[in-house]
């Protein structure tokens, strides 16, 4: 299996909703990924997980806020968003290593109203 | 961080043409990959290049790493309409970095 899915597909919030996106692997790695990415521009790393433990938060504002359950999943939970994060959320996933090369999820297209 | 240099950033082509895109660094790379991104999907692997001169193919497409690791480019020989979307040259140097990205459009 070298699938990485996400839930949901489309998510519209308004700024006082609390709402959760949801990424699984199971390819076995140990090192999975949020990136946030605008319209026609590329993918900007916003946090890194390395055994299930936060080891890079790219200066994300408090409002997303991350987790890892466990090895397959990976949560970005939001809160009190701004229109500006709407945005395709992508998820991540990669063995350790020089090379680092990442698998990616469908995404989630966020709006918030 | 490294730095990547991608180019162009927005290419138009017809059917059949050929083209190149390019990513550079001022510093040596590791390992250099490509990805495509189609609208609405996550970018999908294309290639790992990691050896100085190395040159890999997949179908249509060539990709090449400099002699000194600097430098890579990606030729898409007689494009289709399906190759289509958003190229991403990404460096890892501790975290993946990419470049911004070719928006390549190939009209029927």
């Amino acid at each position: 299996d070298t699938e990485v899915t996400q839930t949901p597909k489309h998510l519209v919030m308004g700024m006082t909703n609390k709402k959760s996106l949801k990424c699984e692997q199971h390819m076995g790695h140990r090192a999975m990924y949020w990136y946030k990415q605008k319209a026609k521009k590329p993918p900007e790393l916003m946090f890194v997980y390395s055994y299930e433990k936060l080891s890079i938060n790219e200066s994300v504002p408090s409002r997303f806020s991350p987790e890892c359950p466990n090895s397959s999943l990976l949560n970005l939970h939001l809160h009190a968003l701004q229109p500006e994060d709407s945005a395709l959320y992508l998820c991540a996933s990669s063995t350790f290593g020089i090379i680092n090369e990442q698998f990616f999820g469908p995404g989630t297209r966020l709006t918030v109203l | 961080t490294q730095l990547l240099e991608q180019s162009p950033q927005f290419l138009s082509i017809q059917e059949g043409e050929n083209l190149t895109v390019y990513c550079n660094s001022s510093s040596v790379f590791s390992s250099l990959q490509w990805y495509r991104q189609e609208p609405g999907e996550g970018p999908v692997l294309l290639v790992t290049v990691v050896t100085g001169g190395e040159v890999k193919k997949l179908k249509r497409l060539t990709f090449q790493f400099g002699d000194a690791r600097k430098d890579s480019s990606l030729h898409i020989t007689a494009a289709q309409p399906g190759d289509t979307g958003l190229y991403l040259c990404g460096s890892s140097y501790g975290k993946l970095t990419f470049g911004q990205g070719t928006i390549l459009t190939v009209h029927p």
